[in-house]
């Protein structure tokens, strides 16, 4: 019973390039919702997504940040034009259905811009 | 004031010691509790969910307050594999973001 599933792992990116990070839900989930953790800070939620839907981007960074979750294939959070800041650990939570509470986490991207 | 806070500790027991977490949450509404383990910044997995009348899991007890806006966590019996990091988390209705605390780092030493 595979996970959630995430890559790469470790991302290195330099300024001003795009980073594409994707996440796939556990079987049978098809709720994703994507969380950031940077350096010495707890985690934050960025944006919450069903298949080929937004429903949550509260948290998204008004620019350069964007997110999908197609009808087919993994989630993808797209970082363009990396800046320094945008250095931390993204981390991808699945649920099973809306009424669910509990997230299930993947082991993470980890995006570093030099 | 923060949404969630904890104290960051760290908290430094020895094997066998009893440690008790604190976290207090800002938003009344909040409607889901939890206590997530993150080991060295790995991904956070889920110790237990925690509710008004509390639950118990083997040498852990989780306790909410709702009306303190407070929640607990007790570990009895201190191994050395419970040294983590401990994040309160709050979340509102079925199917919302969720909310972390920063987190309170435990280490347990022989």
């Amino acid at each position: 019973n595979a996970g959630v599933m995430q890559n790469p792992r470790h991302l290195v990116r330099r300024r001003g390039q795009e980073a594409r990070l994707r996440c796939s839900p556990m079987k049978g989930h098809s709720h994703v919702y994507w969380y950031r953790q940077l350096p010495e800070e707890g985690l934050k939620f960025m944006v919450y997504l069903q298949k080929e839907n937004i429903i949550d981007e509260s948290g998204m960074p008004k620019e350069r940040f964007s997110a999908e979750f197609p009808k087919e294939g993994p989630s993808i959070l797209r970082i363009q034009q990396v800046v320094r800041g945008d250095s931390a650990a993204y981390f991808c939570a699945s649920s099973a259905r809306p009424d669910s509470y509990e997230q299930y986490f993947g082991p993470g991207t980890r995006l570093t811009v030099t | 004031r923060k949404e969630v806070e904890q104290d960051p500790g760290p908290f430094n027991v020895p094997e066998g010691a009893t440690v008790a977490f604190n976290c207090t949450y800002s938003n009344s509404a909040s409607q889901s509790f939890f206590w997530y383990r993150q080991d060295c910044r790995k991904e956070p997995k889920l110790l237990m969910s925690v509710y008004s009348s509390g639950n118990e899991d083997g040498r852990f007890t989780a306790q909410l307050n709702r009306a303190s806006q407070y929640i607990s966590l007790l570990i009895r019996d201190s191994k050395l594999s419970d040294s983590a990091t401990y994040l309160c988390v709050v979340g509102g209705q079925a199917g919302t973001a969720l909310i972390f605390g920063k987190g309170t780092t435990l280490s347990v030493s022989s």
